[in-house]
C-alpha cells in the first residue's frame, strides 16, 4: 500500500516567503509527526497530530512556523517569512495509534531558502 | 524521554555480524526501546523495539541486558544497503498525556564495507 507522501520533494524559496509543505499519512493513522533535519544533524522534533488536535507543539521554532491537520489526514507545515535558518530536510511520520506502534517516514521535502 | 548513548560511528565488512550498542542507564520500568536507521537521502524507517525480553524480526535482533540499562542491535549479515545511522530510542508507551513524540539523538553511522 502507499506510504506516507509528502511534497513537494524539493523547494527553493527566496527570504521573505512564505512556504507550505504538505504531508499524505498512512490511510487510517491517527498519529502524525513534523520533524526537520538540517544538514549533518540529527532529527528535531516540531509538532505531533492525534486525529486534527495537536497535544504537543513545544518544537515549533519560532511563531512563524504552524501547521494544521483537517479531516484526520492531510496536514501542512506552514513557514511564513522564511529565513535562511530554516533551510533543512522537512520529515512527515505517521502512525497507527500513539502508543506501541511504529512510525512510517516520508522522504522529506528539502526546503532551501536562497 | 531518557536519554541513550550510542558510538558515533562503527565499520563492518560485508556479511558480517555487526552489533551495534546503546546505553540507557536511566531507563524506567514502562520505557520501550525503539529502533530506527535512516539511509543516505531518505526518512527513517523502523528496525526492532522491545519492553524485556530479546526480539527478532526479519530485519534484525535485539538483544536487552537483563538490567535494561543497554540493548544491543544485532544485524546478522551486514549488506551494503545497511549503510545508514541508526538510532536507539526510548519511549513510554504508557505515558498519558503529551508525551508522545519520538525523540532522535545523533545515533551511529555504520559504513559496511564490500
Amino acid at each position: 500500500g502507499a506510504g506516507v507522501s509528502q511534497s513537494p520533494s524539493n523547494k527553493v524559496t527566496e527570504k521573505g516567503k512564505d512556504v507550505e509543505l504538505r504531508c499524505d499519512p498512512i490511510s487510517g493513522h491517527t498519529a502524525l509527526y513534523w520533524y526537520r533535519q538540517s544538514l549533518g544533524q540529527g532529527l528535531e522534533f516540531l509538532i505531533y497530530f492525534q486525529g486534527n488536535s495537536a497535544p504537543d507543539k513545544s518544537g515549533l521554532p519560532s511563531d512563524r512556523f504552524s501547521a494544521e491537520r483537517t479531516g484526520g489526514s492531510v496536514s501542512t507545515l506552514t513557514i511564513q517569512r522564511t529565513q535562511q535558518e530554516d533551510s533543512a530536510v522537512y520529515l512527515c511520520a505517521s502512525r497507527e495509534r500513539l502508543v506501541n506502534t511504529e512510525a512510517f517516514f516520508g522522504q522529506g521535502t528539502r526546503l532551501t531558502v536562497v | 524521554d531518557a536519554k541513550t548513548t550510542q558510538p558515533n560511528s562503527m565499520e563492518s565488512n560485508e556479511e558480517e555480524p555487526v552489533h551495534l550498542p546503546c546505553n540507557h542507564s536511566t531507563i524506567s520500568g514502562t520505557d520501550y526501546i525503539h529502533w530506527y536507521r535512516q539511509l543516505p537521502s531518505q526518512g527513517p524507517e523502523y528496525v526492532i523495539h522491545g519492553l524485556t525480553s530479546n526480539v527478532n524480526n526479519r530485519m534484525a535482533s535485539l538483544a536487552i541486558a537483563e538490567d535494561r540499562k543497554s540493548s544491543t542491535l544485532i544485524l546478522h549479515r551486514a549488506t551494503l544497503r545497511d549503510a545508514a545511522v541508526y538510532y536507539c530510542i526510548l519511549r513510554d508507551e504508557n505515558s498519558g498525556g503529551s508525551n508522545y513524540k519520538l525523540t532522535f539523538g545523533k545515533g551511529t553511522l555504520l559504513t559496511v564495507n564490500p
